[in-house]
């Protein structure tokens, strides 16, 4: 199947400081990205839809300024948690929509390895 | 209530035996997903249902869908230490196209006893 990758896969800041997380098709281009956060013992939330070339879609409750997301090509989306606190400590998974047109139309995420951060 | 809840949250079971998940969603879907996830890792996409599809098969593992009653189950066969892990159920009930994310459930965590 097809790969997502993430970078870093941890990462431990100080609080106020701002990390980016890389997410990257591998081998193929995604006009959609989507973000999830995970938290402990429970279930992917959607954050965010990252659509190449244009704004992002913040789900509610989620901060459009302090998730800056950035997707400047068809295989790379990013996410900036800017200032961030021990609050925002979570694993953070990006996916890419891989979506094949025909008569045998697919359409399916691929998932990266996750991004675990710790907010100290 | 957050849609595509699964059932049971847990479950421990002995090696060779069979594992049945259940999941239930809310709204009218295209599809539904099943994924496993190894503690702290990322997705493994494990099998894809459209919404016309009462059952399908995938290796040593079965899904099935009823639109009627808005549910699913996964069932595992001859289940092997290896399947430990958290099975999630996800939809594409945001939009109906796919064209955004998807619904998480809250997940089983499934436990092979050797």
């Amino acid at each position: 199947g097809a790969v997502v990758s993430q970078h870093p896969s941890r990462v431990i800041c100080k609080s106020g400081t701002s990390v980016k997380i890389e997410c990257r098709s591998l081998d193929f281009q995604a006009t959609t990205m989507f973000w999830y956060r995970q938290f402990p013992k429970q279930s992917l939330m959607l954050m965010a839809t990252s659509n190449e070339g244009s704004k992002a879609t913040y789900e509610q409750g989620v901060e459009k300024d302090k998730f800056l997301i950035n997707h400047a090509s068809l295989t790379l989306s990013t996410l900036t948690v800017t200032s961030a606190h021990p609050e925002d400590s979570s694993f953070y998974i990006c996916s890419a929509r891989d979506f094949l047109a025909g008569p045998s139309s697919t359409d399916t995420q691929y998932f990266g390895p996750g991004t675990r951060l710790t907010v100290l | 209530s957050q849609q595509g809840e699964e059932d049971p949250q847990a479950l421990s079971i002995q090696e060779g035996e069979n594992a049945t998940m259940n999941c239930s969603y809310k709204t009218s879907i295209n599809n539904l997903q099943w994924y496993r996830q190894n503690s702290g890792r990322g997705l493994v996409h494990l099998i894809l249902i459209r919404s016309n599809e009462r059952e399908k098969h995938s290796g040593r593992l079965r899904v099935t869908l009823d639109t009627s009653k808005k549910s699913s189950s996964l069932l595992i066969t001859a289940s092997r230490a290896a399947d430990t892990a958290s099975y999630f159920c996800a939809t594409d009930e945001r939009s109906g196209g796919g064209a955004d994310g998807l619904t998480f459930g809250k997940g089983t965590h499934l436990i092979i006893q050797p």
